[in-house]
């Protein structure tokens, strides 16, 4: 079974300061998705940034981007000049290719300080 | 685009009574959709698979005849909390995907429905 750990139950970082959030899975399979939703106080899930695991690119997204490496299963996720606006929960989910299921893990609770 | 949305997204009832929850996909169909149960600073948990047409798949210990799936159209599923106890309060998120979207793996997330059950 897949299994995804985020290993940081708490960060924070100051305003215009760059974090990585780290994340990790087990899986035996090779076709996957990856993903980082963050969560803010409003509790909507908003998508961040996703992976393919068969590109090797990794995936950036304006000031987010992802160390992705897929021999150590890791997921990485990195915020350059960190906003107020990112203050949230962030969740790095898995998604074993057309199950389309995702498998969240823990959260990570980012507070980005003024 | 990708829009999801619930309905409704604050809910107080008696023991007891059952609360009907929406889902909707506003701009685009869903063939799939997806939901979730989240406790206060904890994951999502996964409850249930809903397929247009057919039945819903639930996950290992999730009461079927207690939380109803039923997914009518392509862009309309509901989840019914039948005879709702004070264990049932917690945050429900529906979730769906874009069956023709260019990203059909990618699951776009409603607001979320508050259920308290006194």
């Amino acid at each position: 079974a897949q299994t995804v750990t985020q290993s940081q139950p708490e960060m924070s970082v100051q305003e215009a300061e760059t974090v990585t959030l780290s994340c990790t899975y087990d899986t035996s399979e090779n076709n996957y998705y990856l993903f980082w939703y963050k969560q803010p106080p409003s509790r909507q899930m908003i998508l961040v940034i996703r992976q393919e695991a068969y590109k090797q690119q990794n995936a950036t997204e304006n000031r987010f981007s992802v160390n992705f490496q897929k021999a150590a299963k890791s997921f990485s996720l990195k915020i350059s000049d960190s906003q107020l606006g990112d203050t949230a929960m962030y969740f790095c989910a898995f998604m074993r290719r057309r199950t389309y299921k995702y498998i969240f893990g823990t959260g990570t609770r980012l507070k980005v300080l003024a | 685009g990708a829009v999801v949305s619930q309905h409704p997204s604050w809910v107080i009832c008696k023991s007891g009574t059952s609360v009907k929850i929406e889902c909707r996909s506003l701009d685009f169909q869903a063939t799939t959709m997806f939901w979730y149960r989240q406790f206060p600073k904890q994951s999502l948990m996964l409850m249930a698979t809903s397929n247009e047409g057919s039945k819903a798949t639930y996950e290992q210990g999730v009461e079927k005849d207690k939380f109803l799936i039923n997914h009518a159209s392509l862009t309309l599923s509901t989840l019914t909390v039948t005879s709702a106890h004070p264990e049932d309060s917690s945050f429900y998120i529906c979730s769906a995907r874009d069956r023709l979207g260019s990203q059909v793996e990618t699951q776009y997330f409603g607001p979320g429905t508050r259920l308290l059950v006194l």
